[in-house]
């Protein structure tokens, strides 16, 4: 089945604890990108990449660093997490850039 | 950034009413694509629209693309509870991929 898995799917964690969303995928898609969804204020990509070792930011990436060493995977990692990347975060993939975005199910993070 | 603009934010109605919700933007898009949204989980994708002018109907949804390539619409039909989620339209930018605000809906029995 072609998915968009990511993991934790739940997390709460403290300010400044090191911590990393990964996030998967099996339709050997090009690009991917990560998202985060706030009341009021949409969807907002964080970053995205075009391919292995190709990212580039989006429009909110302060706090956060993502890395493509393989196609498939493109993890999130928040180094030094703050109360204000409290969020829900969406990980999605694509053929190319005019393609649909398939999209994980979410990771609710909560960060005390 | 490509901004998009979705009106009404929000919309409550009643099941077998119609209704019409708004994408619009500035700026010209290759493309458009509509997507619905259901509490805890991600967007899934109902249709992209690629010419000026066309029309996609998805049974009761219809999805217009402006001819000048600016605006989409979304027009349900005797709307019914299982419609009610968060309507999302988005358009490339770059290798990026905008996301409008979205139109919450809410259809009642």
């Amino acid at each position: 089945e072609a998915q968009v898995t990511q993991n934790p799917r739940y997390l709460i964690t403290v300010t400044g604890k090191k911590l990393t969303v990964t996030c998967s995928q099996n339709m050997n898609h090009e690009y991917m990108s990560w998202y985060r969804q706030d009341p009021g204020l949409g969807l907002r990509q964080i970053y995205y990449s075009m391919n292995v070792e190709v990212t580039d930011k989006g429009d909110v990436p302060e706090g956060y660093k993502v890395s493509r060493k393989e196609k498939r995977n493109f993890p999130l990692i928040l180094e030094s997490p703050s109360p204000n990347q409290t969020s829900l975060y969406f990980c999605a993939s694509r053929w190319t850039v005019n393609q649909p975005q398939h999209f994980g199910d979410g990771t609710r993070l909560s960060i005390l | 950034t490509q901004l998009l603009e979705q009106s009404p934010q929000f919309l409550s109605i009643q099941e077998g009413e119609n209704l019409t919700v708004y994408c619009n933007s500035s700026s010209v898009f290759s493309s458009l694509q509509w997507y619905r949204q259901e509490p805890g989980e991600g967007p899934v994708l109902l249709v992209t629209v690629v010419t000026g002018g066309e029309v996609k109907k998805l049974k009761r949804l219809t999805f217009q693309f402006g001819d000048a390539r600016k605006d989409s619409s979304l027009h349900i039909t005797a709307a019914q509870p299982g419609d009610t989620g968060l309507y999302l339209c988005a358009g490339p930018s770059g290798y990026a991929l905008n996301f409008g605000k979205g139109t919450s809906l809410l259809v009642t029995p």
